[in-house]
């Protein structure tokens, strides 16, 4: 089955620990997506990538750093300088036609804590 | 003024009642629409496309008014698993080429048998 996958489903990171979100598609997807979503706030763009070796930043980025090396694999890496962490983090990727993105989908996010 | 406005609920309906939920949207450029089903601590899933005035799926029907902008979602008949927070998302152009989808922050609906 053609999908998202994110791993892990549950994560605890230290303060001022590094820790690496995984999202792999096997749709294949032109662009993938990290959102971040926050009780009573709507899903917040981190970075969205177009093309493999190429990314954008999002409405948030600050504290947060990605790659895309492969067009299945688009890793996100949450800093220390994000003061912020706790959230449910949420991979999407989508087909695109011109300036338009059909198909979104999104995976099973990854809930992170600091503790 | 946001960019996508909902109201949060929640709305709390009987089973077979009829609901609807509409979204306002800030940015006329705005060129394609979603209502999306969030379940509590899961990812969203599409529920329906609204590229047009509007399309039914069944129970669901989303109309959409592009001179007042806003889109509707509709309910009919509603269940007990229907019972979701529902996102009304709008794709947006970002300069250049590129357009990005915009959340609201959702529609809590809770059916009650």
């Amino acid at each position: 089955d053609g999908g998202i996958t994110q791993s892990p489903k549950y994560l605890f990171r230290k303060e001022g620990q590094n820790v690496t979100l995984s999202c792999e598609q096997n749709l294949n997807h032109d662009a993938m997506y990290w959102y971040r979503q926050d009780p009573g706030q709507g899903l917040r763009l981190i970075y969205y990538s177009q093309i493999v070796n190429d990314f954008q930043k999002g409405d948030i980025a600050e504290g947060y750093s990605v790659s895309r090396e492969k067009k299945e694999s688009f890793p996100l890496t949450v800093t220390s300088a994000q003061k912020n962490p706790t959230a449910f983090y949420l991979c999407a990727s989508s087909v695109r036609q011109g300036a338009l993105y059909y198909g979104y989908t999104f995976g099973s996010g990854t809930r992170l804590t600091v503790v | 003024r946001k960019e996508v406005e909902q109201d949060p609920g929640p709305f709390n309906v009987p089973e077979g009642a009829t609901v609807a939920f509409n979204c306002t949207y800030s940015n006329s450029a705005s060129q394609s629409f979603f209502w999306y089903r969030q379940d509590c601590r899961k990812e969203p899933k599409l529920l329906m496309s609204v590229y047009s005035s509007g399309n039914e799926d069944g129970r669901f029907t989303a109309q959409l008014n592009r001179a007042s902008q806003y889109i509707s979602l509709l309910i009919r008949d509603s269940k007990l698993s229907d019972s979701a927070t529902y996102l009304c998302v709008v794709n947006v152009p970002s300069g250049g080429a590129t357009n990005k989808l915009i959340f609201g922050t959702g529609t809590l609906l809770a059916v009650q048998p």
